[in-house]
């Protein structure tokens, strides 16, 4: 089976721009989560969703959105961006609900100049 | 806000020691722990979920224990290799299932020493 996939890996944008990070989870696979972390952070909780429905939001501001597709890929959307959000985009997934083993993808490492 | 601690921040040992870290918990409303290990440049791997308290688990020479009464989760690494140099991570699922939103601790950076 495929691992998770995350596109782009790598991507330069600057403030004011918006990014858009794609996530294709491993097949069967219907929960996927979204984490960022940056320099001296552990990884943050951005949301997670589950059969096309957000299912729970972390702590961040608006400019944060995501959403999930029928065949479970997701991506997340970045609005104006600020130079605090370089950082590393994680995904991962997971088969349902409940304490599962989510599989990461290897991320997409966001520079803001 | 919950906080989930792990220590040391950072360890470096020789190879074929033993080593072990620690993650602390709140234990209200716990409901699963994860250990993962993260390699430079690679994904994080998962290594155990554990669920109950006094819950041992083992995989070669990496074994974990918890203790959900006091809060705490050990990692231990016997003959540590080379190979095991990583940042091992924790993370809390405190939702009762409904979600698999999990909040880590920052983990704890391993330097195996040839």
């Amino acid at each position: 089976k495929a691992g998770v996939t995350q596109t782009p890996r790598y991507l330069i944008k600057t403030r004011g721009q918006q990014v858009t990070l794609s996530c294709s989870p491993i097949s069967g696979h219907r929960s996927v989560s979204w984490y960022q972390q940056t320099p001296g952070q552990g990884l943050q909780f951005l949301f997670e969703y589950f059969s096309e429905t957000q299912r729970n939001k972390g702590n961040f501001p608006g400019r944060f959105s995501g959403r999930q597709f029928s065949n479970s890929r997701s991506e997340m959307n970045v609005s104006t961006l600020e130079l605090g959000d370089s950082a590393l985009y994680l995904c991962a997934s997971s088969p349902g609900s409940g304490a599962e083993t989510q599989y990461f993808g290897p991320g997409t490492r966001l520079l803001v100049l | 806000i919950l906080n989930v601690e792990q220590s040391p921040q950072s360890l470096h040992v020789q190879e074929g020691d033993s080593t072990n870290f620690t993650c602390s918990f709140p234990s209200s409303n716990f409901y699963a722990l994860h250990w993962y290990r993260w390699e430079t440049a690679k994904s994080p791997e998962a290594l155990f979920v554990m669920t109950l308290n006094g819950d041992e688990k083992k995989k070669g020479r990496i074994s974990a224990t918890l203790n959900t009464k006091e809060g705490y989760s050990y990692l231990y690494i016997k003959g540590s290799q080379p190979e095991d140099s990583a940042t091992y991570l924790c993370a809390l699922s405190n939702y009762g299932g409904a979600t698999n939103k999990l909040i880590f601790g920052t983990g704890t950076l391993l330097a195996v020493q040839p």
